[in-house]
């Protein structure tokens, strides 16, 4: 089946640890995106890429580090830096960066300080 | 001005009724129009997109864009209790800074059995 595979489901950081959240895509999407979701919140975006090795920064990218060396796969860091990680993680991808295709949601991670 | 606004809700509605979902924008140019349904806990799924003028229908959803007036709605029919969710657009603004794709922030949906 052709999709998004985030993983892993649940994730615990410890302080001053760094995280990475994984995410793969079979769609042979170019671009690719993390949002962070804040409960009850709307989609903040964190960084985003249109095509492999390269990535623009998002509102929110402080704290959070990126790589697409791979068109298939686009892992986000939690470093240590970001003080407030607890957050539903989500990573998307559309066909093309230009805004006229849609973006289409892997499952989401859901990131907790121990 | 936000780049595309909807209420935050709760909008509630009776079961079988017709619930009608608002989002404005602030592009003119903007193209592209999509909506998404986001049940608690989970991710956003696409369940609509609109690009022209008029109406689009899909089962008991029917998307609804005007471009002169900068707003796309979402009106779903004979709502039933599986809708309660929230809802969220997504539209292309050309000068965001950031990706072109832009959400709102979503309406929460309760369809009351």
């Amino acid at each position: 089946d052709g999709g998004i595979t985030q993983s892993p489901k649940y994730l615990f950081r410890k302080e001053g640890q760094n995280v990475t959240l994984s995410c793969e895509q079979n769609l042979n999407h170019d671009a690719m995106y993390w949002y962070r979701q804040d409960p009850g919140q709307g989609l903040r975006l964190i960084y985003y890429s249109q095509i492999v090795n390269d990535f623009q920064k998002g509102d929110i990218a402080e704290g959070y580090s990126v790589s697409r060396e791979k068109k298939e796969s686009f892992p986000l860091t939690v470093t240590s830096a970001q003080k407030n990680p607890t957050a539903f993680y989500l990573c998307a991808s559309s066909a093309t960066g230009t805004g006229n295709q849609p973006q289409h949601f892997g499952d989401g991670t859901r990131l907790s300080i121990l | 001005q936000k780049e595309v606004e909807q209420n935050s809700g709760p909008l509630s509605v009776p079961e079988g009724a017709i619930a009608s979902l608002n989002c404005t924008y602030s592009d003119r140019g903007s193209q592209s129009f999509f909506w998404y349904r986001q049940y608690s806990g989970k991710s956003p799924e696409l369940i609509m997109f609109i690009y022209s003028n008029g109406d689009k229908e899909d089962g008991r959803f029917t998307a609804q864009l005007n471009k002169a007036s900068q707003y796309v709605s979402l009106l779903i029919r004979d709502s039933q209790p599986s809708d309660s969710a929230t809802y969220l657009c997504a539209v292309n603004i050309r000068y965001s800074g950031n990706t072109p794709l832009v959400f709102g922030k979503g309406t929460r949906l309760s369809v009351i059995a």
